[in-house]
């Protein structure tokens, strides 16, 4: 079975600028969750996606946005870029949120690695 | 806010030589308490999932214990392989599939 999917793996923008990142979830599996993760802060939650609806936000401002599509496949979008925002980007999977005392498991993808310049 | 907090920051084993990482949390209500492994370059693999006090999950080498204030994960004779950065994170009720994580233990095991 294919693991979760991250393009592009590496991404060199400039400040001012904006970029979209891709993830493709494992198959059958419908819950996307992305995280920055930076040598200062470690890995921080971005948002939560499932059955193209977000269900949760972490503490980002509105430069950061995402969406998910019919087939489960998620996009973030950063505008107007800053030097703060290179990092590691992740995406995690999982078959669903929580339902009462099940917790799924979140498998995540390689990243996408932003320098922002 | 849901806090996690892993000690030590870094670790060096030599071959054989058993230890444990610690993790202590605070949170609202603790759904499940996940431990994942990152090698460098690499996204985080998923380890274990535990969901209440006294609990205890083994695989191989590595075994996770939990109680309501902090788990362990014990490494049992680890090999150069076992060496990565090792994150703890929780689960709050309510929270949907949020995950707040450690800042890890970065583990190096010695021949």
């Amino acid at each position: 079975k294919a693991g979760v999917t991250q393009t592009p793996r590496y991404l060199i923008k400039t400040r001012g600028q904006q970029v979209t990142l891709s993830c493709s979830p494992i198959s059958g599996h419908r819950s996307v969750s992305w995280y920055q993760q930076t040598p200062g802060q470690g890995l921080q939650f971005l948002f939560e996606y499932f059955s193209e609806t977000q269900r949760n936000k972490g503490n980002f401002p509105g430069r950061f946005s995402g969406r998910q599509f019919s087939n489960s496949r998620s996009e973030m979008n950063v505008s107007t870029l800053e030097l703060g925002d290179s990092a590691l980007y992740l995406c995690a999977s999982s078959l669903s949120p929580p339902s009462g005392q099940t917790s799924y498991e979140q498998y995540f993808g390689p990243g996408t690695r932003l320098t922002v310049t | 806010e849901d806090q996690v907090t892993q000690s030590p920051e870094a670790l060096r084993l030599q071959e054989g030589e058993s230890s444990s990482l610690n993790c202590s949390y605070t949170v609202s209500g603790l759904r499940g308490l996940f431990w994942y492994r990152q090698d460098p370059g690499k996204g985080p693999e998923f380890l274990f999932t535990l969901y209440s006090a006294g609990e205890e999950k083994e695989k191989e080498r590595l075994k996770a214990t939990l109680t309501k204030k902090e788990s362990f994960l014990h490494i049992t004779a680890p090999k150069p392989e076992d060496s990565a950065t090792y994150l703890c994170a929780v689960q709050a009720t309510g929270g949907g599939n949020k995950l707040t994580f450690g800042t890890g233990t970065q583990l190096k095991v010695e021949l």
